[in-house]
Formats: structure tokens, sequence, C-alpha cells
């Protein structure tokens, strides 16, 4: 398995685009989750889903923050409108259920001017 | 909030000695996770322990966990260069399957 999958790597954008991040988890997997990581505020958890499903969207800092995951295969974070304090490291993570391991993605780098 | 926090924040050490790190969470927990980041990449798992064990053992790593004192320890002995990287408590916050990441110790292995 090529692990979890993320896209784009990297991401520049002007504040006030729409940003779209991608994940791809690994085939089989139940859970999913999608995290930023910080200096300032370290690795917070934004969402996570179970079977497609929505379960907590807790972390989601703002409305302009909106997670999807329209099938076991696919999963989108959007931020419209994007401010420079988005400016993060997100992660994609997947586990499968009966364990409480996570596989982590290699991370889209997102910096809005 | 966090569940873990990491103690120290950073630790600079020779290749060869051992590296020993804290952790220190909130609330009570049926398990602890220890994950590493290498920098620019994803957080990978290293072991966990659950709440009916002290202590576990995965090569060169060894975590300890006391329940009393809401604490855990990895230590790595032998340390490499290879094992520069950041180390991450994880414990589980409200609902199972979420886990709540610490601020984690950022290791520097000198060869």
């Amino acid at each position: 398995d090529a692990g979890v999958i993320q896209s784009p790597r990297h991401e520049v954008t002007e504040m006030g685009q729409e940003v779209t991040l991608r994940c791809k988890p690994i085939s089989g997997h139940d859970y999913l989750f999608w995290y930023r990581q910080t200096m300032m505020r370290g690795l917070e958890l934004l969402i996570y889903f179970n079977n497609n499903v929505p379960i907590d969207d807790s972390g989601m800092p703002e409305d302009r923050f909106s997670a999807k995951m329209p099938n076991a295969s696919f999963s989108t974070l959007k931020i419209q409108p994007s401010e420079p304090r988005d400016s993060a490291v997100y992660f994609c993570a997947s586990r499968h259920r009966g364990t409480h391991e996570q596989y982590f993605g290699p991370g889209t780098r997102l910096t809005v001017t | 909030s966090q569940q873990g926090e990491e103690d120290p924040q950073a630790l600079s050490i020779q290749e060869g000695e051992n590296a020993t790190m804290n952790c220190s969470y909130k609330t009570s927990i049926n398990n602890l996770q220890w994950y590493r980041q290498n920098s620019g990449r994803g957080l990978v798992h290293l072991i966990l322990i659950r709440s009916n064990e002290r202590e576990k053992h995965s090569g060169r790593l060894r975590v300890t966990l006391d329940t009393s004192k809401k604490s855990s320890s990895l230590l790595i002995t032998a340390s490499r260069a290879a094992d520069t990287a950041s180390y991450f408590c994880a414990g589980p916050g409200s609902g199972t399957y979420k886990y709540i990441f610490g601020t984690g110790t950022r290791l520097k292995v000198l060869a």
C-alpha cells in the first residue's frame, strides 16, 4: 500500500482565495482525521470521520473551514476565504477500526500571503 | 485542550547516549501512544501502552506508564543520529477514537 496520500504537498495562495486540500486514506481504513500543525499551537485535530461520516468537527476553527468525505477513498479540506493565519502544515491520517495506530500522510504545507 | 505535554521541549545528546522524554496528561486514559516526526514528514507511530501495563519494550524503545501520576516516559537507548526527530505522546480525548497530541520533544542526536 502507498500509505496515506495528500495533495498538493505545497500550496501558496493569496489571502481571500479558496484552498482545497486532498487526502486519500489507506484502503480499508475506517477512520480519517485532519490535523493542523503550527509552531505556536502544535498539532491540532480539526475533524474526524468514521465510515465517511463526520463524527467530531469541534476542532474546526471557523466556518471558513469545511471538510467532506464523499467516499471511503477520498476526503477534502476546504478553506474559503483563506487568511494568512491559516498558514500551517495540514496532515491527514487514517486508521483501521479496532486499532489505535494512526497512519499519517506527508502533509500539505499551506502558505497564505 | 492538550492531553499530553512533553518534557523537555528540546534535548541534545551524543550518539550512543540514552534519551529520555516525559509526557504528562490530564485525564484518565485507557492507553497512550508515542509518535515520531522527522523534519518535514508526517508522524509515525512508535508504540502504544495500555493502562494496565507499566512498561513496554520495542527494540531500543522503552515506554513506561504511571497512571497514578498521569505520566509516561519514552526511553531511547544507544541513540543514533537517525533518531533525530520530534517525539509526541498522544492520549485519547473525549470519544474513543479522538487522540490529542502533546507539544512534542525535539531530540537532536549528535554524531
